[in-house]
């Protein structure tokens, strides 16, 4: 089955410095979502893309779907505390139920003042 | 507007107990999802419904879990014997059914089998 890899596993920047993070999959994906898990809660969608070559961004944050539709970034810029938590993309695994998600390991941002 | 509502928050439980879980989604959604979180195998989809209806329990570990969806308001997952190796934070997820991927998720219910 498809199977997503992202990285890095964890990132400990300090505030005001930018994250990059990125997810590649073994198999062609129709859309790529990008979800956040603050502690304690369940996932948030943040962006959706939907298009390959696709840039979209959603305030201080960035994300593409890349060309080969295989791998997709999202970038955080200026982080603040409160951007920590953990980060997962996401595809779906079939096109006829778009909920049907398959998730990242994730990757989890720790923020320092 | 109230978002997922899962019930209980924590469950601890000794094992061969049974457990069930309560979800209610947002008002309006068709589409809802039992999603189990573990360190080990990070976020799973355990089975979906639309309508009421279940159409993928794949994902659902064996025989030991059920889950329903007797209306559109409320869902339950079971766990009947519950065993340690089912410790994990379960989820439950609604959408609107279209062809976004937005799924709202509730808060999780953290269960501990001892």
């Amino acid at each position: 089955g498809q199977q997503l890899n992202q990285s890095p596993q964890s990132m400990f920047i300090q505030e005001g410095e930018d994250v990059s993070m990125n997810c590649t999959s073994s198999s062609i994906f129709n859309t790529w979502l990008w979800y956040k898990q603050d502690p304690g809660e369940g996932p948030v969608l943040l962006i959706a893309l939907y298009k390959a070559g696709e840039l979209t961004s959603n305030g201080r944050l960035t994300a593409q779907f890349g060309i080969t539709r295989k791998d997709s970034f999202l970038n955080i810029s200026a982080s603040i505390p409160s951007d920590v938590g953990i980060y997962f993309c996401a595809g779906p695994m079939t096109t006829d139920s778009w909920g049907k998600l398959q998730f990242g390991a994730g990757t989890q941002v720790v923020v320092t003042p | 507007d109230a978002g997922v509502i899962q019930s209980p928050r924590h469950e601890v439980t000794e094992m061969g107990q049974e457990v069930t879980l309560r979800c209610k989604p947002i008002s309006g959604h068709n589409s809802l999802f039992w999603y189990r979180q573990t360190m080990m195998r990070g976020l799973e989809l355990l089975i979906y419904f639309n309508n009421n209806v279940p159409i993928d329990d794949s994902g659902m570990p064996e025989d030991r879990f059920s889950a329903k969806m007797p209306n559109a308001s409320f869902s339950t997952l079971k766990i009947q014997p519950s065993e340690p190796r089912d410790s994990a934070v379960y989820f439950c997820a609604s959408s609107l059914g279209s062809n976004t991927g937005e799924l709202f998720f509730g808060e999780g219910s953290r269960l501990t089998v001892l």
